[in-house]
């Protein structure tokens, strides 16, 4: 089956640092790859679609310059966190749909968790 | 506005008991529909989803959910749950091929002995 992975699993950072979380469709290619926002007990939210090849499309409310995404590959996404803040913290979740299929199933990865002190 | 509801925040049922998850969506044509699982700390596991065809849709671990049009709704059901069910269950829905999806608030179920 399709295979999402990131990495880092889990990263602790401190404030005033960048981030980069990475995210690889394993065993497919991915023009179009997702990424979510989950804070403690909430449900996950969209931050941004990542396009291969051209800009992101952010969701209102999330500061594209501080959350850059860049999708250099159709297997590779990449989300930094710049100048991270204690509210950055949070578990980061991206997706993925196979290029060329029907697109309805998007594949998720196994998340990132990011702590800021 | 689309959206997806999920009015139990909480459910608690006895292991070997029947479970149902209540899930509303909003919007006037039928969109893609998905029921995922997460455990504690863990990323999305995909239970089931709902593209076209058969309302009754079965899915992993012994689930199932039916689409109803008329109610814009896609309950999650299971005959007899099993302690290792206790997790977060969301729902969701894509309205188009390759889109976002949006995803509903969650359910905690816990599961009692």
């Amino acid at each position: 089956g399709a295979v999402v992975s990131q990495h880092p699993s889990r990263v602790i950072c401190k404030s005033g640092t960048s981030v980069k979380i990475e995210c690889r469709s394993l065993d497919f290619q991915a023009t179009t790859m997702f990424w979510y926002r989950q804070f403690p007990k909430q449900s996950l939210m969209l931050m941004a679609t990542s396009n291969e090849g051209s800009k992101a499309t952010y969701e209102q409310g999330v500061e594209k310059d501080k959350f850059l995404i860049n999708h250099a590959s159709l297997t590779l996404s990449t989300l930094t966190v710049t100048s991270a803040h204690p509210e950055d913290s949070s578990f980061y979740i991206c997706s993925a749909t196979p290029s060329g299929g029907t697109g309805e199933t998007q594949y998720f990865g196994p998340g990132t968790r990011l702590l800021v002190l | 506005a689309q959206s997806v509801t999920q009015p139990d925040i909480h459910i608690t049922v006895s292991e070997g008991a029947s479970l149902e998850l209540r899930c509303n969506y909003s919007y006037g044509a039928t969109p893609y529909l998905f029921w995922y699982v997460q455990s504690p700390g863990q990323g999305l596991q995909l239970l089931l989803k709902y593209f076209s065809g058969d309302t009754l849709v079965q899915g992993i671990k012994g689930f199932e959910a039916e689409f109803k049009r008329s109610q814009s709704s896609f309950n999650l059901r299971k005959p007899s749950v099993h302690w290792s069910d206790a997790a977060e269950y969301f729902c969701a829905v894509e309205y188009s091929s390759a889109s976002k999806i949006i995803f509903g608030s969650g359910t905690r179920l816990s599961i009692r002995p």
